[in-house]
């Protein structure tokens, strides 16, 4: 289909091994988000990709995380030396970023993948 | 700061009945985009409507449509005719200008009763 696609569906690890999460966006689609969800808990903020532009770093909860979008397209998402506290979905969005209204409000619908489900044992 | 609040963890109703999720947002932008999405059980966030702090009419789409009432800083969903493939969960989210990700909260857990 034509939506966000994310790889692999379900990862099971082992605390301190490292891990690769991948999301392949909508086609045409610039922005690119990364988000994390908790057992029972709302989307976390994690990154964020605009074009060429430096990505938005400011949700990832450690130096243990990092991502990548490499052609402006594909990302990973990269958890090196796992914990426990790591065990969640991890969501990709992506949107094409629209400004309406002579700019005074931003539509900018994120379309979601399935999700990454990350267990670290 | 930002915050959405959705204060119904969980919520019933019968098949063909409509249903109001609840959701208010604290925001001191004049300028915002407030957001509904539903993930049923399969995880995926599904995105239902879209309303923009400006817009003059209340959003709707199919059998959604969103009650906002921009003073009281609300902007519930209204859900009619519910269907038993509407179990699921819905966030309501915010998105501001000048932050690149939407602010969640914490979701209703909607079941539809046979």
């Amino acid at each position: 289909g034509a939506g966000v696609s994310q790889s692999p569906s379900n990862k099971v690890t082992e605390k301190g091994k490292d891990v690769e999460l991948r999301c392949d966006p909508i086609s045409g689609h610039t922005a690119l988000y990364w988000y994390r969800q908790s057992l029972g808990q709302g989307l976390e903020f994690l990154i964020y990709f605009q074009g060429n532009s430096a990505p938005d770093k400011s949700g990832l909860p450690s130096d243990r995380f990092s991502a990548e979008r490499t052609g402006g397209s594909v990302s990973t998402l990269t958890i090196q030396r796992t914990q426990q506290e790591d065990s969640a979905v991890y969501l990709c969005a992506s949107s094409f970023r629209l400004a309406v209204g002579g700019g005074r409000a931003v539509t900018d619908t994120q379309y979601f993948g399935p999700g990454t489900r990350l267990t670290v044992l | 700061a930002q915050k959405i609040t959705q204060t119904q963890p969980g919520m019933f109703v019968q098949e063909k009945e409509a249903v109001t999720l609840d959701c208010t947002y604290d925001t001191s932008d004049p300028s915002y985009g407030l957001f509904w999405y539903k993930q049923p059980s399969s995880g995926e966030m599904i995105f239902l409507i879209y309303q923009g702090s400006y817009d003059q009419q209340n959003a709707t789409e199919g059998r959604y449509s969103l009650n906002f009432q921009k003073a009281r800083k609300s902007a519930n969903l209204v859900i009619s005719a519910s269907q038993l493939g509407d179990s699921a969960m819905y966030f309501c989210a915010m998105r501001r200008p000048g932050a690149n990700n939407l602010f969640f909260g914490t979701g209703t857990r909607l079941t539809v009763i046979p």
